[in-house]
């Protein structure tokens, strides 16, 4: 069964310091997107997009965070200068285009620990 | 804003029992509803998919419905074993875009 696969599974960073976090979607959907968990808490939206553009961000979404496809398969998050409250599971999505039969499908994750 | 309530929080039976989990949304205005397993520390698996059109989704041991003009969707489980034991979440899916996730049922069934 196809697999978003989401690298690296663990990542420790220094506050202030930026992190590049890696998505490799389903090879035929085209809407992509990030969620994260804090520990104990609810999945929270963060972004999606389609056709190389953001189509919606929620209001965690400001200006340290930013999406990028940069080349035909990867999708990534990169987090500008990391705070202690970014700690956190990230996760990425996809699903088909138009036709939203299959629902999303996730990866399994990178959890975030700024230190 | 979209709200969802999972009810219980928590649960915990003994194999072999059916159970009902619990989801309330607050905007009926959905496009489809998505049911996920979610073991300690890992991913979001994907169980079942309701579109706003249907009533009800099932796989294997699994039934979801969907009422969505009550805002109200229950997860059936027959016949639970030790494997099921995760937490479960509901999200229902607003327009073409994003998911709102509930905090969750933590289920722990014993042998």
């Amino acid at each position: 069964e196809p697999e978003v696969t989401q690298t690296p599974s663990h990542q420790v960073t220094q506050m202030g310091q930026e992190v590049i976090l890696r998505c490799v979607p389903i090879s035929n959907h085209l809407y992509f997107y990030w969620y994260r968990q804090i520990l104990g808490q609810k999945v929270e939206f963060l972004v999606s997009f389609y056709n190389n553009e953001i189509s919606e961000k929620s209001e965690i979404f400001d200006d340290q965070f930013s999406v990028e496809r940069p080349d035909g398969s990867n999708f990534t998050l990169k987090i500008r200068s990391t705070k202690l409250e970014d700690s956190a599971m990230y996760f990425c999505a996809s699903s088909e285009p138009r036709v939203r039969s299959y629902g999303y499908t996730f990866g399994s994750g990178t959890r975030l620990t700024v230190v | 804003k979209q709200e969802v309530t999972q009810i219980p929080a928590a649960l915990s039976v003994p194999e072999g029992e059916n159970l009902v989990l619990n989801c309330s949304f607050t905007d009926s205005a959905i496009y489809n509803l998505q049911w996920f397993r979610q073991d300690p520390g890992k991913g979001l698996t994907s169980l079942l998919l309701i579109q706003s059109s249907q009533r009800e989704q099932t796989s294997g041991r699994l039934n979801a419905s969907l009422d969505k003009s009550s805002g109200r969707s229950t997860l059936y489980i027959a016949a639970s074993q030790p494997g099921d034991s995760a937490t479960y979440l509901c999200a229902p899916e607003r327009g073409y875009s994003t998911l709102t996730f509930g905090k969750g049922t933590m289920l722990l069934v014993s042998p």
